[in-house]
This record gives structure tokens, C-alpha cells and sequence, in this order.
């Protein structure tokens, strides 16, 4: 049973396009919602967070938008790069701080030039 | 960002043999750090939970007496993988909260070849 679940599986943007990623949810006590980019041989690094407290978060280019009430989350990322081009993923998880991540299965993005 | 390392970056090692593979919270402490497997184009799965002073949690399907995780210190957690097995071959990244947050800061991940 996935428990995030993540599309698309992979993406193609020309340089300037905003890529959107998607992930939908469907346990309600997950109340913590983080991006991780990760290029290939490397570990995934953190981009950008946000809990249900809030619908829309920005860092930079990077933007997350949530919906509560549809379990939906994305993240947007603004005047793609060809240095944006690396694997995404979407991950949950729920309870105090520092509780194990659940992992979407990944959004391969590239962006060409 | 706080930093998360692992040594050795990539190992190879001989079938029935064991791997030492050790994750270090360089500039935080960590009383939880979590250990994942990742195999080429696939998700990050969670293998495991090493708490500081006691004993680690697995998750489902994960034999414990083949990934053996000792959390020793508030800066280190090691995984050995024992008697490996070329199915065992993959990429094994570890992660830490730093303390209160809920960030999580992952490692540069372990290449494990088990020829």
C-alpha cells in the first residue's frame, strides 16, 4: 500500500518552464510535508517543507503549494534551470518531530537548454 | 543545513562476507537516525529506526540479524551487513533530525557491490 503517492513519473521542461510535481496523501495524521532533490550517487537533500498550518510556502524558486481538504500537495518550480534536472520526491510523516519520512517514488525532471 | 556523512562512500566485498557501513551527525546531535535502501530508480525505503542507547526498530520484512545497527553515541549510528549476498547490492543512505525539528538531513549514501 503506497501511502504517498507521486506523479509524474518523469518530466520534461524547456529552460524558463515551471515544472509541477505532484503528491497526494491519504492518512490524516501526517502533518509534515518535506521535498528532496537528489542527483544521481548522491543522497537526496532537502529543498523546501511545509505543514498543514499553512496552504502555500515559497523558498526561492521553489514553492509548495497544500490542500488539506484534497490531500494534495506539489511543489512548482519557477524559471527552471538545466541544474534543476535531478530525481524529486515527495515524502510524509506524521507524530512529533523527527519521526520516519515516507517517500513518494520520485519525479525524474529534465530541463533542457 | 546541518551535515550528515557516511563512510565508506562505496564498497565492494565478496559474497558471505560482512560490511561495516557508519553514519556521523557532524555537527548536531542525534538520539535517532534512520537508515535507508535504495536500489537504481527506485524510492528511498526505510529500513530502519537506531535509537541512541537502545535497541534499533525494523520495519517490516527486514531481517534484523542481517542488518545489524548499533546507535553507540549521539553522533554515530553503524549498519553491518552481514553474510551479504549479491541481492544485497544497493545504495544505503542514512538520515538524522536534528534535535526537536523536524528536518531531516540525509548522508551522501553508501554504494554497496556484493560480488
Amino acid at each position: 500500500q503506497q501511502q504517498v503517492k507521486q506523479s509524474p513519473q518523469s518530466l520534461i521542461v524547456q529552460k524558463g518552464g515551471i515544472p509541477i510535481i505532484n503528491c497526494a496523501y491519504e492518512n490524516t495524521a501526517f502533518d509534515y510535508f518535506p521535498w528532496y532533490q537528489q542527483f544521481p550517487g548522491k543522497g537526496p537533500a532537502l529543498l523546501i517543507a511545509i505543514r498543514p498550518d499553512v496552504s502555500e510556502k515559497k523558498e526561492g524558486r521553489f514553492t509548495i503549494s497544500f490542500n488539506k481538504s484534497a490531500k494534495q500537495f506539489s511543489l512548482h518550480i519557477m524559471d527552471s534551470q538545466p541544474g534543476d534536472s535531478a530525481t524529486y520526491f515527495c515524502a510524509a510523516s506524521k507524530g512529533q518531530a523527527g519521526t520516519a519520512l515516507i517517500f513518494g517514488k520520485g519525479t525524474t525532471l529534465s530541463v533542457s537548454s | 543545513g546541518a551535515v550528515v556523512s557516511q563512510h565508506p562512500s562505496w564498497v565492494i566485498c565478496k559474497s558471505g562476507t560482512s560490511v561495516k557501513i557508519e553514519c556521523r551527525s557532524l555537527d548536531f546531535q542525534a538520539t535517532t537516525m534512520f537508515w535507508y535502501r535504495q536500489f537504481p530508480k527506485q524510492s528511498l525505503m526505510l529500513m530502519a529506526t537506531s535509537n541512541e542507547g537502545s535497541k534499533a526498530t525494523y520495519e517490516q520484512g527486514v531481517e534484523k540479524d542481517k542488518f545489524l545497527i548499533n546507535h553507540a553515541s549521539l553522533t554515530l549510528s553503524t549498519l553491518t551487513v552481514t553474510s551479504a549476498h549479491p541481492e544485497d547490492s544497493s545504495f544505503y543512505i542514512c538520515s538524522a533530525p536534528r534535535g526537536g525539528s523536524y528536518e531531516q538531513y540525509f548522508g551522501p549514501g553508501t554504494r554497496l557491490t556484493v560480488t
